[in-house]
């Protein structure tokens, strides 16, 4: 099946930082999203970016997906961005997300 | 529009007993998908349904059910618990798969 892989499993951050995550995936996707999951469990929906490039805020994304591999830019961060950050996919028939084992991120005052 | 809801938000059960969650998915979505996160395996896929047919199932013992409603909400049963069952069990809801999945808060399980 396909794999997810995620860069760098954690990372910490002075409040101000710029920073870029990655999501590589080894086959061709129909969906690609990136959450960010709360310290209460919940999963925050970031972007839906199968292709292309996103803006949203602070946050941006890419995905190439000729090149299999999605990335995540988080600028100027603030302590409220820390938590955990899931890139997950979806593949031809699968009928399910496939996450990634996600990026934890500490953002220091 | 109202999100994805879940209930019960926590419970607590003991070793051999069974248990049903539920979830209520964005209106207009007829895909559900169920997923459980333990800190040792991460996000595991469930099964997902779309207008009450099971499409996928993940890799889980027979212990773990599910069905869909005609109006598309959604409930997990799983018997027979086990210590390893603790985790949170999180519900997503979409028009479609393929489409943006929207996640609820969660179950978080605890069996003693």
């Amino acid at each position: 099946g396909i794999q997810v892989e995620q860069s760098p499993p954690d990372l910490i951050l002075q409040e101000g930082a710029n920073s870029t995550l990655r999501c590589n995936f080894s086959d061709s996707v129909n969906n690609l999203q990136w959450f960010h999951q709360n310290p209460w469990g919940q999963l925050i929906n970031l972007f839906y970016i199968p292709s292309g490039t996103k803006q949203n805020g602070r946050l941006s994304a890419t995905t190439v997906a000729t090149e299999r591999y999605s990335l995540l830019y988080i600028s100027s961060s603030q302590t409220t961005d820390s938590g955990v950050y899931f890139c997950a996919v979806v593949t031809d028939s699968s009928y399910k997300l496939i996450f990634g084992s996600g990026t934890r991120l500490l953002v220091r005052p | 529009k109202a999100g994805v809801t879940q209930t019960p938000r926590y419970l607590i059960k003991t070793r051999g007993q069974q248990v049903t969650l539920s979830c209520s998915p964005i209106s207009g979505h007829r895909s559900v998908s169920w997923y459980q996160q333990t800190p040792g395996q991460g996000l595991q896929f469930l099964f997902e349904y779309f207008s009450e047919t099971q499409r996928n199932k993940g890799n889980f013992p027979g212990r773990f059910s599910g069905r869909q409603f005609s109006n598309s909400r959604s409930e997990m049963n799983v018997s027979t618990l086990e210590l390893g069952d603790s985790a949170l069990y999180l519900c997503a809801s979409s028009v479609g798969v393929y489409n943006e999945q929207f996640f609820g808060p969660g179950t978080r399980l605890t069996v003693l």
